[in-house]
């Protein structure tokens, strides 16, 4: 089945440091992948999805692209702020109107 | 536009009550969906329901049942709880087509005691 492996945290840097957050994953097909964003106490939030191989998704200066060879998605920022402190899940959506997977959740802590 | 609302937020239960928890969406969305979430775990799916009348197990269903009532509603019932079912629990929905973008519920927290 469908599954996604994200590095374990926790990840602590410092302000302005550059993140890097692995994510691959296993599927059949040409699934669509997503990173979502959940903030102390509140659900997740989407952050940023590519529909398909070499996509690259962009938003709140986050972006990862889509590796079709090498099954990856990995969620980088240039330059990290105390505000980007939260779990962050790697996920994926197989063909047809299967469910959701996600990875188990990378902590980030960013102190200034 | 309230997007996916659940209730309640907070619960706190005795071993072996039962409670039910609701969720609603007002987007439209012909897909809707019940994860748990535990330290260390992500979230797992317990139920989904891709379509009005529809529904499935997910990844861990035991202990659980669900009801689409309609294509707003999708609610999530603990028969009998157990310690085991403490967890934070997320109702989410998507209009139903892969790549679409899933909504959140901003969560409930259960306590079993």
């Amino acid at each position: 089945g469908n599954s996604v492996t994200q590095m374990e945290g926790p990840v602590t840097l410092s302000e302005e440091a550059f993140l890097t957050i692995n994510c691959t994953y296993t599927a059949t097909g040409y699934p669509s992948l997503f990173w979502y964003v959940q903030y102390p106490g509140e659900g997740l939030q989407l952050l940023l999805k590519a529909t398909k191989a070499d996509d690259k998704g962009s938003n709140k200066g986050f972006e990862a692209t889509y590796r079709k060879e090498t099954t990856s998605f990995h969620l980088e920022k240039g330059s990290v702020q105390v505000s980007d402190s939260a779990v962050y899940f790697c996920a994926l959506v197989g063909s047809g109107n299967t469910p959701l997977v996600f990875g188990k959740g990378t902590r980030l802590s960013v102190i200034a | 536009n309230a997007g996916v609302t659940q209730t309640p937020k907070f619960q706190v239960l005795k071993t072996g009550q039962s409670m039910t928890l609701q969720c609603a969406q007002d987007m439209n969305h012909n897909s809707m969906y019940w994860y748990r979430q535990d330290p260390g775990m992500g979230l797992r799916l317990i139920y989904y329901s891709a379509s009005e009348g529809t529904t499935d197990k997910g990844e861990v269903p035991n202990g659980y049942n669900v009801s689409r009532l309609n294509k707003r509603e999708f609610s999530l019932r603990l028969e009998s709880a157990a310690p085991s079912q403490t967890s934070v629990y997320f109702c989410a929905s998507r209009p139903g087509q892969a790549g679409n973008t899933i909504y959140f519920g901003e969560g409930s927290w259960l306590t079993v005691v």
